[in-house]
């Protein structure tokens, strides 16, 4: 089956500064790659998604980059805001999800 | 739209009392999703169904789990008896067509703790 890696597990950044997040999968077959967002008491979701026939995709402050070659994918938010304060989990071809980052930007 | 709804939110019970969790999922979804969220292991699939069916139950821990989906708005994942170590956010997801290709949603997860 599938197995996702993601790093780091904990990441602390400055308010305005940007956080990147970075997984890694084992099946190539693979090609639906989502990114979700947990806030406390709250499920999983999801803010962005890539699918294997595009590299990059942008969606405001968050960026997802996929290098298929590779097996890695990773999450990029710019200019982050308190309310960016969360876990993020990354997945492969859901349901094989990462071990989740938990982001937290100090005012 | 109503996203996925899960009750109750919490459970408190004792050890070797049977526990039932519900799961309403998002009209027009097919798939439905059961998971198990704990600080050491991080979110597990449990059971995945498609058009009602279970297709994958690989993820259920033990016989003291059991899940069903008795029509398309409706789901119920039971533990029976129930122990400590099952104490942990339980979640219900549910997505368009077939797992894997497509966003999931989730609902905001039952707090089960077992005493």
């Amino acid at each position: 089956g599938e197995n996702v890696e993601q790093h780091p597990s904990t990441l602390s950044v400055q308010e305005g500064d940007s956080a990147v997040i970075k997984c890694t999968y084992s099946d190539s077959a693979s090609n639906y790659f989502p990114w979700y967002k947990q806030e406390l008491g709250k499920g999983p979701q999801l803010i962005i998604d890539i699918r294997s026939n595009v590299g990059e995709k942008k969606d405001q402050r968050i960026a997802v980059t996929l290098n298929k070659t590779a097996k890695h994918f990773s999450l990029h938010i710019t200019e982050t805001q308190p309310e960016d304060s969360a876990v993020y989990f990354c997945a492969a071809s859901v349901p094989s999800f990462g071990a989740g980052t938990t982001v937290t930007v100090r005012a | 739209d109503a996203g996925v709804i899960q009750s109750p939110r919490h459970e408190v019970t004792e050890m070797g009392q049977e526990v039932t969790l519900r799961c309403k999922p998002i009209s027009g979804h097919n798939s439905l999703f059961w998971y198990r969220q704990t600080m050491m292991r991080g979110l597990e699939l449990l059971i995945y169904f498609n058009n009602n069916v279970p297709i994958d139950d690989s993820g259920m821990p033990e016989d003291r789990f059991s899940a069903k989906m008795p029509n398309a708005s409706f789901s119920t994942l039971k533990i029976q008896p129930s122990e400590p170590r099952d104490s942990a956010v339980y979640f219900c997801a549910s997505s368009l067509e077939r797992r894997g290709v497509q966003p999931q949603h989730f609902g905001d997860g039952t707090r089960l703790s077992i005493l």
